[in-house]
């Protein structure tokens, strides 16, 4: 089965600071999700990627698949307090979504 | 932009007797359904596929007597847990699988608690 390695697991940043989540897989990626979770509440879908090198951004997150495939990059920037949430990663092995653990981002004044 | 409803969003039940969480695509039909469980700090664990007019497909170690799914209708999938226990409560989300896409929406889950 597909494994997602989610890094770092928790990340505090200030107001305004910029920051990167990072997922990879060890599969190739056919479909790489992202998406946005408040504990208890359900999925905010942020983006989807596909293709190799292919990057896409949503006011100030920006999200890449690297060319090979097997890892991808969520960038926040100048992050605001509604940022603060559980970042997942979600690979589509074309049947299911395959989820990482999480990225726990609290952002402070 | 499509929408998937839980019902409810929150019960509370005694141990020993049995739940049923509805799962609705409002604005599409849905060939495909998947119910996945949510512990505390955890991620997503996909439970079982359930497919319209077929039995589901359960996970390794997820029990399918336990988990009852039933997909009746393009729009509905139900799950059921039957005699429920204090290590059943967990946080239940469910996605929907447009018909002929590729894309899945995520209702926004039901919290189960078991007393």
């Amino acid at each position: 089965s597909q494994e997602l390695e989610q890094s770092p697991q928790s990340l505090i940043v200030q107001e305004g600071k910029n920051l990167t989540i990072n997922c990879t897989s060890s599969k190739t990626l056919y479909g790489l999700y992202w998406y946005k979770q408040k504990y208890g509440e359900g999925l905010i879908f942020l983006m989807m990627l596909q293709k190799g090198g292919e990057e896409k951004s949503h006011e100030k997150i920006t999200a890449k698949l690297d060319e090979k495939k097997q890892q991808s990059s969520l960038h926040i920037t100048a992050s605001q307090p509604s940022h603060a949430g559980i970042y997942l990663c979600g690979a589509d092995d074309g049947y299911a979504l395959n989820f990482g653990k999480g990225t726990s981002l609290l952002v402070t004044p | 932009g499509a929408v998937v409803s839980q019902h409810p969003s929150w019960v509370i039940c005694k141990s020993g007797t049995s739940v049923k969480i509805e799962c609705r695509s409002l604005d599409f039909q849905a060939t495909t359904m998947f119910w996945y469980r949510q512990f505390p700090k955890q991620s997503l664990m996909l439970m079982a596929t359930s497919n319209e007019g077929s039995k589901a497909t359960y996970e390794q170690g997820v029990e399918k007597d336990k988990f009852l799914i039933n997909h009746a209708s393009l729009t509905l999938s139900t799950l059921t847990v039957t005699s429920a226990h204090p290590e059943d409560s967990s946080f239940y989300i469910c996605s929907a699988r447009e018909t002929g896409n590729y894309e899945q929406y995520f209702g926004p889950g039901t919290r189960l608690t078991v007393t």
